[in-house]
């Protein structure tokens, strides 16, 4: 079983859409990031959470610990957010210890 | 502010040479990391440091080799390129310290290495 897990691996939707991603982890953390990668292959730092829940523009990133899941919502989809959304966690155990999961490809059709 | 820039964007080698990629981050950024992405795999951390002089291996650092002599470059060398090391090369830079959380990454557009 991978420690950081996405769903769904791909997904297809049209404008305007609310979208929600998954990610679900195994270990003890102590903070996870929510990171999207542009069809070019440039990777952008979206969110870190510890706690609770996180917005920024159309973006939504809410964590529960207990249950060890976050999500990502996208609101009013748009082309231009195309992209693959990777969940990375820090492993409470080791500061420096981040691991990746296998990312949640999104296209957002006009 | 160029953030993390790393060169080449590109590159062929064939088994058995070697090369270095550069990045350089302009941030002032005391955490630096090289990760390493294959086809619908996460990103897997090959070596990362936490300042000037500071190195330590990753998940997977067997065929690679870092220096960090400065706080803004951190070269990763590949000795003997093998097959395997076919991947799209990452280097991140973020801040933290003591009681100071990690923030974000910033990353750099990627290398796309072929050995062959």
């Amino acid at each position: 079983k991978n420690e950081v897990e996405q769903s769904p691996q791909n997904l297809t939707a049209q404008e305007g859409e609310f979208i929600t991603i998954n990610c679900s982890y195994s270990v003890g953390i102590s903070a996870l990031h929510w990171l999207q990668q542009h069809p070019g292959g440039g990777i952008v730092s979206l969110f870190m959470l510890s706690s609770g829940k996180k917005k920024h523009g159309r973006l939504i990133a809410t964590i529960n610990i207990q249950e060890k899941h976050s999500s990502l919502h996208i609101t009013a989809s748009h082309p231009r957010d195309s992209a693959v959304y990777i969940c990375a966690v820090r492993w409470k155990t080791s500061y420096d210890k981040v691991i990746f999961g296998p990312g949640t490809s999104l296209s957002v059709i006009p | 502010n160029a953030g993390v820039t790393q060169t080449p964007k590109f590159r062929i080698l064939k088994i058995g040479q070697s090369m270095t990629l550069q990045c350089t981050q302009d941030m002032n950024h005391n955490y630096m990391y090289w990760y390493r992405q294959d086809p619908g795999m996460g990103l897997k951390l090959i070596y990362y440091s936490v300042g000037a002089g500071i190195t330590d291996k990753g998940e997977v650092p067997n065929g690679y080799n870092v220096s960090r002599s400065t706080t803004e470059d951190f070269p990763l060398r590949l000795e003997l390129a093998a097959p395997s090391q076919t991947s799209v090369y990452f280097c991140a830079s973020s801040y933290a310290g003591q009681g100071i959380p990690n923030y974000g990454y910033t990353f750099g557009s990627g290398t796309r290495l072929t050995v062959v």
